[in-house]
């Protein structure tokens, strides 16, 4: 119950296209929801975070879109950059900084 | 202002030795949190503590150990290591809600 399952395991998107990466959960207490974005050789970095009574939330290039009935939420972005290739990972939470359950991880490649 | 830091980056061991790493938080930061990361389990959760107090284990065994001091700096041990605890472990602090501060890492080989 506390996995978090997230597709595709690789992405290849055309530079200016939009990057769309999914993810699923089954505990229903997790509250707090945040995308980390990995390069190689560095530690995930928070990119953007929602919570479960907002059902969108953008930043820039970058929205999270959140249905707490399907208990999906999914990553968008937006005029996709080479720059932005990197694994993605999705996460939940309870109570925010306490233990977090991650995605399996979707490697991303912008190609120009 | 400086990141978290984990010292070393990078360490080989033998089969059957022990190890130490160590944790720098961001200033400020009392919660801390290491995480185990490998291409085929991914990111996993190993222990998190908030003023020198464990709040949190996951589900690694005995032979994977941590501490916190007062200053908030934190150090996680692995006794008796075996090939399969080759990983990159990762440190991550956090003030708020908001979410985790990572550090870059310490790559540990166990040979």
């Amino acid at each position: 119950q506390q996995q978090v399952k997230q597709s595709p395991q690789s992405l290849i998107v055309q530079k200016g296209g939009i990057s769309i990466i999914n993810c699923a959960y089954e505990n229903t207490a997790f509250d707090y929801f945040p995308w980390y974005q990995q390069f190689p050789g560095k530690g995930p970095a928070l990119l953007i975070a929602i919570r479960p009574d907002v059902s969108e939330k953008k930043e820039g290039r970058f929205t999270i879109s959140f249905n707490k009935s399907a208990k999906q939420f999914s990553l968008h972005i937006m005029d996709s950059q080479p720059g932005d290739s990197a694994t993605y990972f999705c996460a939940a939470t309870l109570g925010g900084y306490q233990k977090v359950t991650f995605g399996t991880g979707t490697k991303l490649q912008v190609i120009p | 202002k400086a990141g978290v830091t984990q010292t070393p980056r990078y360490l080989i061991k033998t089969r059957g030795q022990q190890v130490t790493l160590s944790c720098s938080p961001i200033s400020g930061h009392r919660s801390v949190s290491w995480y185990q990361q490998t291409p085929g389990q991914g990111l996993q959760f190993l222990f998190e503590y908030f003023s020198e107090t464990q709040r949190n284990k996951g589900n690694f065994p005995g032979r994977f150990s941590g501490r916190q001091f007062s200053n908030s700096r934190s150090e996680m041990n692995v006794s008796t290591l075996e090939l399969g605890d080759s990983a990159l472990y990762l440190c991550a602090s956090s003030l708020n809600e908001d979410g985790y501060t990572f550090g870059s890492g310490t790559r540990l080989t166990v040979v």
